[in-house]
């Protein structure tokens, strides 16, 4: 059963526009999460994360939201550039766990 | 700064053969852990370690084993590969997410391990 689910795989935008990355998950006990960004060849770096006590976190260009009632979050960027075509993986965990549980990721292209 | 290095970068193994995946981290981090990530899917945990002295099993861990041999290094072990071990494997380090609070996890470029 996977608990942190990315359910596009791939997302295409214009340069300039928002581009919205979302992730769903079901562990109830989640209450941190995280964004990485992993570009081909490179291992995955730390993009933003939130704290279940707050419903947005802003860094930027990059802001996540989350919606615990729905267990829901979301990676908006604005503007988005082709700088930022990449895989972008949704993380969570729970406290004193020690570990994360990843997504599948989501495919970034944004077009000039 | 190096961050987080694993070797080898690439290596091919034939069916039944052993290897060891080394990765070692100067940023004084805590907890290590060893991921594989297969085409289209995200990364999965093998093995991790919170602390040094300590490793626990992670959502794969069949056919592998993980030695930390002290603060820095944390190696991954393939005692018998098999094809189904064709992948990506990554380490990372991190300050312990748990008690002493959230910390995001600093990644290796990876090891592109292909088993004939």
């Amino acid at each position: 059963d996977q608990q942190v689910k990315q359910n596009s795989p791939s997302l295409s935008v214009q340069e300039g526009r928002i581009s919205i990355l979302n992730c769903d998950y079901t562990n109830s006990m989640f209450d941190y999460f995280l964004w990485y960004k992993k570009y081909p060849a490179e291992g995955p770096t730390f993009l933003i994360s939130i704290s279940s006590i707050k419903d947005k976190n802003e860094d930027g260009r990059f802001t996540v939201f989350l919606n615990k009632s729905a267990k829901h979050l979301s990676l908006h960027i604005v503007p988005s550039q082709p700088g930022d075509s990449a895989v972008y993986f949704c993380a969570a965990s729970a406290w004193d766990a020690g570990k994360s549980t990843f997504g599948d990721g989501t495919t970034l292209t944004v077009k000039p | 700064n190096a961050g987080v290095t694993q070797t080898p970068k690439f290596q091919v193994l034939k069916t039944g053969q052993s290897m060891t995946l080394q990765c070692a981290q100067d940023m004084n981090h805590n907890s290590m852990y060893w991921y594989r990530q297969d085409p289209g899917m995200g990364l999965r945990l093998i093995y991790y370690s919170a602390s040094e002295g300590t490793t626990d099993k992670g959502e794969v861990p069949n056919g592998y084993n993980v030695s930390r041999l002290n603060k820095r290094e944390f190696s991954l072990r393939l005692e018998s590969a098999a094809p189904s071990q064709t992948s990506v494997y990554f380490c990372a380090s991190s300050e312990a997410l748990g008690r002493t609070g959230r910390q995001p996890q600093h990644f290796g470029d990876g090891t592109r391990l292909s088993i004939l």
